[in-house]
């Protein structure tokens, strides 16, 4: 079955400090990963996608994320936050075999001053 | 850039009462969305259409209609809202034809729908 685990509902960081977001997926295939943010009355915006090639891929506004098939995860990275990152942070998961799309639950991420 | 517009921005609605919502997209895709936004649940898809005069059940489309007269619009109707509906409604469109896996979504601002 498809799947996509966020298991941090919330993560809260200083400004400055580097970002983790974790992303697990239950795909029997290679899916395609990609990671939307959500910020504050406003829609689902794209920061980056995965489906082939080089594992870490690059994104909007510094973030990356890692791809490990041998862990199942699509990880999200920044080095270093900006209050303005302060946001919810969606994984989400499509196989290259249906349409199904699968939505993480997100993680609302607080940057601190 | 990509762009889509929904309307209206907040509504209040009626337990029993007709309630539209609409969805206006200037990106020329083909594929349309809906979604609705509870805590707790993430988003889940309503209904979806692949281009004008079609539409497709999502994984939650009881209680729901929709509508696709045109490439550009897609509308989302509750014919006897229900407290139950209420909720974030946020439509997309996608930049692949088809449904592809590599689709990118682009979301409007979302519907806040109240129903008493």
């Amino acid at each position: 079955a498809q799947s996509v685990t966020q298991p941090d509902a919330r993560v809260t960081v200083s400004e400055g400090a580097s970002l983790q977001l974790r992303c697990k997926y239950s795909y029997s295939g290679t899916p395609y990963l990609f990671w939307y943010v959500q910020y504050p009355r406003q829609g689902l915006q794209l920061l980056l996608k995965y489906y082939s090639g080089d594992p870490v891929v690059q994104g909007v506004n510094g973030f990356e994320a890692e791809f490990s098939k041998s862990n199942s995860s699509f990880h999200l990275r920044k080095a270093s936050v900006h209050w303005s990152d302060s946001a919810v942070y969606f994984c989400v998961l499509r196989g290259n075999s249906n349409n199904r799309i699968f939505f993480g639950d997100g993680t609302q991420l607080v940057v601190k001053p | 850039e990509a762009a889509v517009t929904q309307s209206p921005r907040n509504k209040v609605a009626v337990t029993g009462g007709k309630v539209t919502l609409s969805c206006n997209q200037t990106n020329n895709h083909n594929n349309m969305y809906w979604y609705r936004q509870d805590t707790g649940h993430g988003l889940r898809l309503i209904h979806y259409s692949y281009g004008a005069g079609s539409t497709e059940k999502g994984d939650i489309p009881d209680g729901y209609k929709a509508s696709r007269p045109s490439q550009e619009n897609f509308s989302l109707i509750l014919e006897l809202a229900t407290p139950s509906q209420t909720s974030v409604y946020f439509c997309a469109s996608g930049d692949v034809g088809g449904g592809s896996s590599a689709e990118t979504l682009y979301f409007g601002s979302g519907t806040r729908l109240t129903v008493l």
